[in-house]
Parts: C-alpha cells; sequence; structure tokens
C-alpha cells in the first residue's frame, strides 16, 4: 500500500448505526487530518492530528469521535448521524503538523438514511 | 476577509488555450501555497506547490508568486478535456496546523 489509504469506500448507514471510518498513511507523516466535503461545497476541516496529539476541533458534533492511535492510523467513530451528514470524508497527511504539502486519500462517501 | 479566496467559475477554455487560475490571501506571513486538482466525486490532488516569488514551472503546469500583492496563479498550457476539474488553491493557516482552502474554481476545457 502507497499514499494514504481509507477503508471503507463507500457505507451506508442508518440513523441508529455505529461504523467507523479508517486512514491509514505510509508516507511516513506525523499529522493527520479528517475533513468532510458535501455535495457541491468546500472542504470543511474537522479535526487535526499532531504527533497523535488533537490539536484542532473545527466545532464538530459530538455525533463524530475521532481517534488517533498512532502516526499513522486515524479513525473516525460515527453514531446517531443525521441525513444532512451524508457526504464524502476525507483524509489527510502531512510531513510536519502545519505548512507543508497534504496528501488526501480517496475518501468514503457516507450515506445516511 | 476569507483567508483563501478564489473565483468559483465555471472558467470555460477551448482546447488547446491557456487556462489561468487566481487565487488571493490574507495573511502577509503565508509562506508556502500549493494548488490541489479535484475531479468530480474524487479526492483533491496535489498538483503544484511554490514557495518563493516567481514561477514555478512544471509540465505544463505554471505556478506564480507574488507576495507583494498577495497572489498566486495556475497556468495550464495546452488545455486538454481531462484538465476539467475543480482547481482548489490552499495557504497555511495563521495559526494552529491545517491549510485553508480556497472554495475551488471549476474549469471546463471544451474540444
Amino acid at each position: 500500500e502507497t499514499g494514504v489509504t481509507q477503508t471503507p469506500r463507500h457505507l451506508v448507514m442508518g440513523m441508529t448505526n455505529k461504523k467507523s471510518l479508517k486512514c491509514e498513511q505510509h508516507l511516513g507523516h506525523n499529522a493527520m487530518y479528517w475533513y468532510k466535503q458535501s455535495a457541491k461545497k468546500p472542504l470543511e476541516l474537522m479535526f487535526v492530528y499532531n504527533f497523535k496529539e488533537q490539536t484542532e476541533n473545527n466545532s464538530v458534533p459530538s455525533r463524530f469521535s475521532p481517534e488517533c492511535p498512532n502516526s499513522s492510523h486515524l479513525f473516525l467513530h460515527l453514531h446517531t448521524l443525521q441525513p444532512e451528514d451524508s457526504a464524502l470524508y476525507l483524509c489527510a497527511s502531512s510531513q510536519t503538523g502545519g505548512g507543508l504539502e497534504q496528501y488526501f486519500g480517496p475518501g468514503t462517501r457516507l450515506t445516511v438514511t | 476577509q476569507k483567508e483563501v479566496e478564489q473565483n468559483s467559475g465555471p472558467l470555460s477554455v477551448p482546447e488547446g488555450a491557456i487556462a489561468s487560475l487566481n487565487c488571493t490571501y490574507s495573511d502577509r506571513g503565508s509562506q508556502s501555497f500549493f494548488w490541489y486538482r479535484q475531479y468530480s466525486g474524487k479526492s483533491p490532488e496535489l498538483i503544484m506547490s511554490i514557495y518563493s516569488n516567481g514561477d514555478k514551472e512544471d509540465g505544463r503546469f505554471t505556478a506564480q508568486l507574488n507576495k507583494a500583492s498577495q497572489y498566486v496563479s495556475l497556468l495550464i498550457r495546452d488545455s486538454q478535456p481531462s484538465d476539467s476539474a475543480t482547481y482548489l488553491c490552499a495557504a497555511p493557516k495563521i495559526s494552529g496546523y491545517a491549510l485553508n482552502f480556497g472554495k475551488g474554481t471549476s474549469l471546463l476545457v471544451t474540444p
């Protein structure tokens, strides 16, 4: 595996389900990010982790819960989501916590029914 | 004023022409700038980075940076229909660890 990988690529879940998105980076980076991109809307930064520590939470609802066990892995735990949470969820990584290039994974297309 | 601003377009150019995409930023202290290409339904792909004033060329792409005017541009020479995508401009946030992304400019290259 190379670059940034994300699983699953597609997810359909009901509003009462609990699911998790997984991201793994194989670039030796130490910062990881979650973004949300709704249809025809700009990227929205959700969370930032630098050396496993959360450094930014952009007022994300608590039904989204991130986890970063090490610098290579990032999870987004989902529970009791709303239909408006349907979007493309993107993971990215960079060499340091800021200022340098971010590389994106392919994304998870989430549909909440 | 938003940190990074781009015209949303769409910008339409004929095949073979030069496409010019523009971006302005508000933080005079920004030292690095990035252009990403995003095809519909796909994730952003980094295509150019620029750190110093002037031009940087990579194949058909040229990034131009003017720090005095707080202006970054991306030129695509010999535009191809496969260049049709949304182009995102990004610069580091003033504080914390993240990039500020513009809303993106939609480019359509017509055969």
